[in-house]
């Protein structure tokens, strides 16, 4: 069975500093992954998503992900976090971009000023 | 870009009472939709995927009877919640792969769910 890990539930940065957001995930097949963007009480905004190819890619919001299979990692990343940032995230894994995915439990990112 | 929407965006009801939600891709046609169920701080479950112009297929442990999945169309998908009572409080979400093509699927804004 497919499972997403996000072992921390928070995390709370200094706004200007940088921020790395851990995924792991299991999976039989070639996993599709995603990261979303969850504001409170709003749906779903996705950031970036790897399918094939260069393992490290680029979203939107300056954030980037880094696949690595070896490790079975999927961890997300942004150099330098603004207030705006504050928010919930989330990892998912499914067979395609179209397909049902599962997600992780999210992670709950503060910003302090 | 392509847009989802989701009707009503909050409903309180009483209850023993049947509450229907609509999701809608507004732009682009849907032939399946996903109905996820997020509980207060907690991570999205997929309840079902729905099928246009077939059955709904459940996720194991959800009530097919107690939630009830109707695709009409190639934009709608609603979601009945029957016989609501307190414990099925909580934020459903719908996302949609647009079925013309493409490898994203596009979520909607939620329905925040309360029965008193």
């Amino acid at each position: 069975a497919q499972s997403v890990t996000q072992p921390d539930i928070h995390i709370t940065v200094s706004e200007g500093a940088s921020l790395e957001l851990r995924c792991n995930y299991s999976y039989g097949a070639t996993p599709y992954l995603f990261w979303y963007v969850q504001s409170p009480g709003q749906g779903l905004q996705l950031l970036l998503k790897y399918f094939s190819g260069d393992t490290l890619v680029q979203g939107i919001k300056g954030f980037e992900a880094e696949f690595k299979r070896s490790q079975s990692s999927f961890n997300l990343r942004k150099p330098s976090v603004h207030w705006s940032d504050a928010a919930e995230y989330f990892c998912a894994v499914g067979a395609g971009g179209n397909e049902k995915l599962t997600f992780g439990t999210g992670t709950r990112l503060t910003i302090i000023p | 870009g392509a847009v989802v929407s989701q009707h009503p965006s909050w409903v309180i009801c009483k209850s023993g009472t049947s509450v229907k939600i609509e999701c809608r891709s507004l732009d682009f046609q849907a032939t399946t939709m996903f109905w996820y169920r997020q509980f207060p701080k907690q991570s999205l479950m997929l309840m079902a995927t729905s099928n246009e112009g077939s059955k709904a297929t459940y996720e194991q442990g959800v009530e097919k009877d107690k939630f009830l999945i109707n695709h009409a169309s190639l934009t709608l998908s609603t979601l009945t919640v029957t016989s609501a009572h307190p414990e099925d409080s909580s934020f459903y979400i719908c996302s949609a792969p647009n079925s013309g093509g493409g490898d994203t699927q596009y979520f909607g804004p939620g329905t925040r769910l309360t029965v008193l």
